[in-house]
C-alpha cells in the first residue's frame, strides 16, 4: 500500500505560469514533509520542506501548502521557468529517520 | 567534497554475482541512509546509520543485501548472489545529525546504476 501517492504522472506547463504539483498521503504519523526535484542521471535535489505544524513554507518561486485533515500537500512554482523541467518527488517523514517518497511528478515547462 | 559522493556511477554484472556499491557521504554528516529507485518508482528506503551502527534496516529485501560503515563514514552497501530484479538505481544520502524533521534535511548523492544481466 503506497503511503505517498502523486496522482499525476505528468505535467505540461507554459513558461511563466504556475505550475502546481500534488501529493497525497495516508500515514497520519508523518509530522514533516520535503520535496525534491530530479535531473536525469543524477540524485534528487532537495527543494524545499514544512513542518506539520505549519500550513504554508515558502522559498523565492517555491511554495509548498501542506493540508492535514485532508492529507495532501501541493508545491507551487511561479513563475515557471524551463530549468525547472523535471521530476519532482514529494516525501515525507515521521518518527523514524527514512523518508517515503511518492512516485514524481514529470514537470515540462514549455518556452 | 562538496557533496555526497558514489562509485562507482555505473555498474554491470551477471546474475549470481557479488557486488559493491561505495558511498562518501557530506563531511561531519553522522547519519548516512541507503535507498534503492527502481524505473518508474520514487526511492524506497533500504538502510540507515546513525555513526557506524545500522540504526535501522528494516527496508533491506533480503539477507542477499548487507551494508556497513566501519568508521562512520564512508559506507559500502553489499549484494551477494544478485538477480535480475536487483537492477536499479542505489542512492545514498547523508544527514547532519539523524535527529529527523525539517532541520535534518537528507542530501542525496547522484547514485549507482546496477545492471544485473
Amino acid at each position: 500500500d503506497q503511503q505517498v501517492k502523486q496522482n499525476s504522472p505528468s505535467l505540461s506547463v507554459q513558461e511563466g505560469r504556475i505550475s502546481i504539483l500534488n501529493c497525497d498521503y495516508t500515514n497520519s504519523m508523518f509530522d514533516y514533509f520535503l520535496w525534491y526535484k530530479k535531473y536525469p542521471a543524477e540524485g534528487p535535489t532537495f527543494l524545499i520542506s514544512i513542518s506539520s505544524i505549519k500550513d504554508k513554507n515558502e522559498d523565492g518561486r517555491f511554495t509548498v501548502f501542506l493540508n492535514k485533515s485532508a492529507k495532501h500537500l501541493s508545491l507551487h512554482i511561479v513563475p515557471s521557468q524551463p530549468g525547472d523541467s523535471a521530476v519532482y518527488f514529494c516525501a515525507a517523514g515521521g518518527a523514524g529517520n527514512m523518508l517515503t517518497f511518492g512516485g514524481g511528478t514529470r514537470l515540462m515547462v514549455k518556452p | 567534497g562538496a557533496g555526497v559522493s558514489q562509485t562507482p556511477s555505473n555498474k554491470v554484472t551477471e546474475k549470481g554475482k557479488y557486488v559493491e556499491l561505495r558511498c562518501d557521504p557530506i563531511s561531519g554528516h553522522t547519519a548516512l541512509y541507503w535507498y534503492r529507485q527502481s524505473l518508474g518508482q520514487g526511492p524506497e528506503f533500504l538502510i540507515y546509520f546513525q555513526g557506524t551502527g545500522a540504526a535501522d534496516d528494516s527496508g533491506l529485501p533480503n539477507d542477499r543485501f548487507f551494508a556497513v560503515r566501519p568508521e562512520g563514514s564512508v559506507s559500502t552497501l553489499k549484494i551477494q548472489r544478485t538477480e535480475r530484479g536487483d537492477s536499479a538505481v542505489y542512492l545514498c544520502a547523508s544527514s547532519n545529525n539523524g535527529a529527523g524533521g525539517v532541520s535534518d534535511t537528507q542530501y542525496f548523492g547522484p547514485g549507482t546504476r546496477l545492471t544485473v544481466l
